[in-house]
């Protein structure tokens, strides 16, 4: 069984700090890495891909991948309030048509 | 267009009903996915096609019966559901075994009753 972990939360950070999204998953076979967003009540919504060891980063967004260590994390600088949702880790193997989500981490910036 | 459109967006049915999901997409993907998501869990695959046939199939009860007419549509068609089968039901395409991440349409509440 291909495990995707994350802290389940909920994580509560302040407004305008950082926050800090973790994400461990167990298949070697893994090359391309996606974290997703999801409000309550709507759909997945992709905001960060990632495919080699380093740091990627996209506006508030940074995406962190060790494949040594099978570590791949997020992190959004100066948090909004409108980044109060979960969010799903998702590594993917290239040969592999299945896309696996990790458990969720629910994050709540607080005013 | 950068979108996958499904419908309904809210579906009640009954045990003895058949009813369908829809799903299109003109993203040219040749990959077209079904999940499911309870409250608080994250989507769950329960197919996959790739162009135009089923690749995958994750042991889904025969009553959850897909179809992908071509290469823009996908249904899923409902027969015979449990109460537990209420869920989020998503639809999403890709390239096939493409490095991009996968669309995802905006999902069909399905409540059985």
């Amino acid at each position: 069984q291909k495990e995707v972990e994350q802290n389940s939360g909920p994580l509560s950070v302040p407004e305008g700090a950082i926050a800090s999204l973790n994400c461990t998953y167990s298949d070697r076979g893994s090359q391309s890495f996606f974290w997703y967003r999801q409000y309550s009540g709507k759909s997945p919504e992709l905001i960060m891909s990632i495919y080699s060891n380093g740091d990627k980063e996209d506006g508030r967004f940074t995406a962190q991948l060790n494949k040594a260590s099978q570590y791949v994390s997020l992190l959004i600088r100066d948090s909004q309030p409108s980044d109060s949702a979960t969010y799903l880790c998702a590594p993917k193997d290239f040969g592999n048509e299945k896309l696996t989500f990790g458990t969720g981490t629910r994050l709540t910036i607080i005013p | 267009d950068t979108e996958v459109t499904q419908t309904p967006k809210h579906l009640v049915m009954g045990m003895t009903n058949k009813k369908s999901l829809k799903c299109e997409q003109h993203m040219g993907h040749r990959a077209m996915y079904w999940y499911k998501q309870k409250a608080k869990k994250p989507p769950e695959l329960m197919f996959v096609y790739s162009y135009e046939k089923l690749s995958i199939n994750e042991s889904v009860p025969s009553r959850f019966s897909p179809e992908c007419p071509n290469s823009s549509l996908l249904n899923l068609h409902l027969h015979a559901l449990q109460p537990e089968d209420s869920a989020l039901y998503l639809c999403a395409s890709s390239q096939v075994r493409g490095w991009d991440g996968y669309t995802f349409g905006s999902g069909t509440r399905l409540t059985v009753v």
